[in-house]
């Protein structure tokens, strides 16, 4: 079983629709949890942090769930520029684990 | 924000031959720094943990031989995959940690090898 799943996709939805990425994580001892989003041939960059009480940034919300061990991230008014790889992130033992991603293809 | 460099960005060489990349942490310093590769469609898979002024950590499955780091200096660490091979061609990403906060890592824009 790997240690981060998530469904690959991928999810093509139009501009103006909310999205919803799911994440489980099997190391109950994880300590942070994050998501990156990737673009196409370039590096992982930091969208936003994941805590247990649920935290907005925008148009983008992450809640934690460590009694299920479940991450999810839930992306309102989608913009064409939201294309990308969504990457569900935990650190264990002071590692970062990656997800293999989701695609999202957002169309006009 | 935090910036991190590879060079070179992209490299296609002979199978056989030895390729160096470097990893620069720009306007920080990092006793920490990791190297991950990415197959097509999958996820990055670390490599290895390199800690200024001692050997590497490597992964399991990951041959310390073959993918050899150095770490001399707080803001450089190299990767050289030694007689690369088709299969090794790969996408590496580095990333550093700043050594004043304990989580926070940045990214490198990574180095695309392809091994003929």
């Amino acid at each position: 079983r790997k240690e981060v799943e998530q469904d690959p996709g991928p999810f093509n939805v139009p501009e103006g629709a909310t999205v919803a990425f799911n994440c489980t994580y099997s190391n109950s001892a994880s300590q942070s949890f994050f998501w990156y989003r990737q673009d196409c041939r370039k590096e992982p960059k930091l969208l936003m942090s994941v805590y247990s009480s649920g935290n907005e940034d925008g148009r983008f919300t992450a809640q934690l769930n460590r009694a299920s061990q479940y991450i999810s991230l839930l992306i309102r008014d989608s913009k064409l520029s939201d294309s990308a790889t969504y990457l569900c992130v935990v650190r264990s033992a002071d590692k970062l684990i990656f997800g293999t991603g989701t695609r999202l293809q957002v169309f006009p | 924000g935090a910036v991190v460099s590879q060079h070179p960005s992209r490299v296609i060489c002979k199978s056989g031959t030895s390729v160096k990349i470097e990893c620069r942490s720009l306007d920080f310093q990092a006793t920490t720094m990791f190297w991950y590769r990415q197959f097509p469609k999958q996820s990055l898979m670390l490599m290895a943990t390199s800690n200024e002024g001692s050997k590497a950590t490597y992964e399991q499955g990951v041959e310390k031989d073959k993918f050899l780091i150095n770490h001399a200096s707080l803001t450089l660490s190299t990767l050289t995959v030694t007689s690369a091979h088709p299969e090794d061609s790969s996408f590496y990403i580095c990333s550093a940690r700043d050594s004043r906060g304990r989580e926070t890592q940045y990214f490198g824009p990574g180095t695309r090898l392809l091994v003929l």
